[in-house]
């Protein structure tokens, strides 16, 4: 069966300093997407990236970057230089790509980042 | 503007009373997907629909009725709603075609049952 593992529930940071957030899932297919979405207090949810599992290319966009790792099952999001409107839940989410086209979200790790 | 719109925004009802929570895209997208969000829990599926007629369960389907006569519309429908239904739903389209699978989602309903 498919699981998402978030296992930061919540993490404080100081503005200005680096901050990983850890995803790591379970799947028997061998076709697969990861996302990544955050929702911030106002309550939307807003997309960030979409891997499949061929791609093991890491991508950065900005101040945000994504590690891709199938040999631990990760896909872990780092923001570099973090700002206080980075605040926010973020979601990991798996999407198996071969007959079935249910969606799997994480519980979520919420980022508080002080001023 | 590309969206994907659901009403009410907020509803505040009694256990047993049927209601319906509409969601509706513009991008004539082919898959549809309700979500509830509880603390603590994430965002868990609701039921899936992959085009006109087809519809699927998510993970906690019990409780929870969809149609899918029409691309655009997406229902979800509580025909004896209980408090355990008190939660934040969301509604969410993608395209399964082409390179982007990114989800859209709704506002979100946020729903009361007493």
């Amino acid at each position: 069966a498919q699981k998402v593992t978030q296992a930061q529930t919540e993490i404080s940071v100081v503005e200005k300093e680096d901050v990983t957030l850890d995803c790591v899932y379970e799947t028997r297919d061998t076709t697969y997407y990861l996302f990544w979405y955050k929702q911030p207090p106002s309550g939307e949810l807003v997309f960030l990236i979409r891997r499949n599992s061929f791609d093991e290319q890491n991508e950065i966009s900005g101040r945000y970057s994504w590690n891709f790792q199938k040999s631990t099952s990760s896909f872990n999001f780092t923001i570099t230089a973090s700002q206080v409107v980075d605040s926010a839940v973020y979601f990991c989410a798996l999407s198996e790509g071969s007959g079935t086209y249910k969606y799997i979200f994480g519980t979520g790790t919420r980022l508080k980042v002080l001023a | 503007e590309a969206q994907v719109t659901q009403n009410p925004r907020y509803l505040i009802t009694v256990t047993g009373k049927k209601l319906t929570v509409t969601c509706s895209q513009n991008m004539n997208h082919e898959y549809m997907s309700w979500y509830r969000q509880d603390p603590g829990l994430g965002l868990r599926q609701i039921y899936y629909s992959m085009n006109v007629e087809v519809t699927d369960k998510g993970d906690v389907p019990e409780g929870y009725k969809v149609s899918r006569k029409e691309k655009r519309n997406f229902p979800l429908i509580l025909e004896s709603p209980s408090p355990n239904q008190t939660s934040l739903y969301f509604c969410a389209s993608s395209t399964r075609q082409g390179s982007s699978y990114e989800q859209y989602f709704g506002p979100g309903t946020r729903l009361t049952v007493t």
